[in-house]
């Protein structure tokens, strides 16, 4: 099975622009979650999606926004870039048939975003 | 509300010694605790879990963990650490549908 595509693997933008980042999860999959990974801050969970369904969100502003298609596929798009947006930013599939709590997450190779 | 922390930022093991990797965790109610790995500019890869019982739990590239509830903890472990085991490590709890990360460890195998 082909893992967690990620598009693109980088980018560079200026402040105030927005962006747009793809996940394709593994076939089969239905659970997208995306996360923050930043030096200081770790790893932190911006949104879960199941079934074109937003799940769980986590403490991120809403110019952090995403949705998924019926395919599965996932887009996260942040508005008005600032500097500290500037992160790897990661994607995780599941398949989530055992509750998701327990679902073992398959992550891709990430999106690093530089904002200048 | 639930939390893990990994203690060390950095653990530095001589190649062929044994190695330790900590975690500790606090949640309502029976965890499940997971072990990534990520090695520089690829995303995490999974190497263990523990979801209920035998405590000790054995996971990919001879890694394994021992889960121990009175001492809350989930510590990594491997008997005879390899230069490739050098990367940067993330204990993971989850719970009610919320898994939370801890901060990452990173190991440094010395050849």
């Amino acid at each position: 099975k082909a893992g967690v595509t990620q598009t693109p693997r980088y980018l560079i933008k200026t402040r105030g622009q927005q962006v747009t980042l793809s996940c394709s999860p593994i076939s089969g999959h239905r659970s997208v979650s995306w996360y923050q990974q930043t030096p200081g801050q770790g790893l932190q969970f911006l949104f879960e999606y199941f079934s074109e369904t937003q799940r769980n969100k986590g403490n991120f502003p809403g110019r952090f926004s995403g949705r998924q298609f019926s395919n599965s596929r996932s887009e996260m798009n942040v508005s008005t870039l600032e500097l500290g947006d500037s992160a790897l930013y990661l994607c995780a599939s599941s398949a989530r048939t055992s509750g998701g709590a327990k679902d073992t997450q398959y992550f891709g190779p990430g999106t690093r975003l530089t904002v200048l | 509300a639930q939390s893990v922390a990994q203690p060390e930022d950095q653990v530095n093991v001589a190649e062929g010694n044994p190695l330790t990797v900590k975690c500790t965790y606090s949640v309502s109610g029976n965890p499940y605790l997971f072990w990534y790995v990520q090695y520089p500019n690829r995303g995490l890869q999974f190497l263990l879990k523990y979801i209920t019982g035998d405590n000790l739990v054995k996971g990919s590239y001879g890694f394994e963990a021992e889960f121990n509830k009175s001492q809350t903890s989930f510590h990594l472990k491997k008997p005879s650490a390899l230069v490739s085991d050098s990367a940067l490590y993330f204990c993971a709890v989850s719970r009610d549908d919320k898994i939370i990360f801890g901060k990452g460890t990173r190991l440094h195998i010395l050849p």
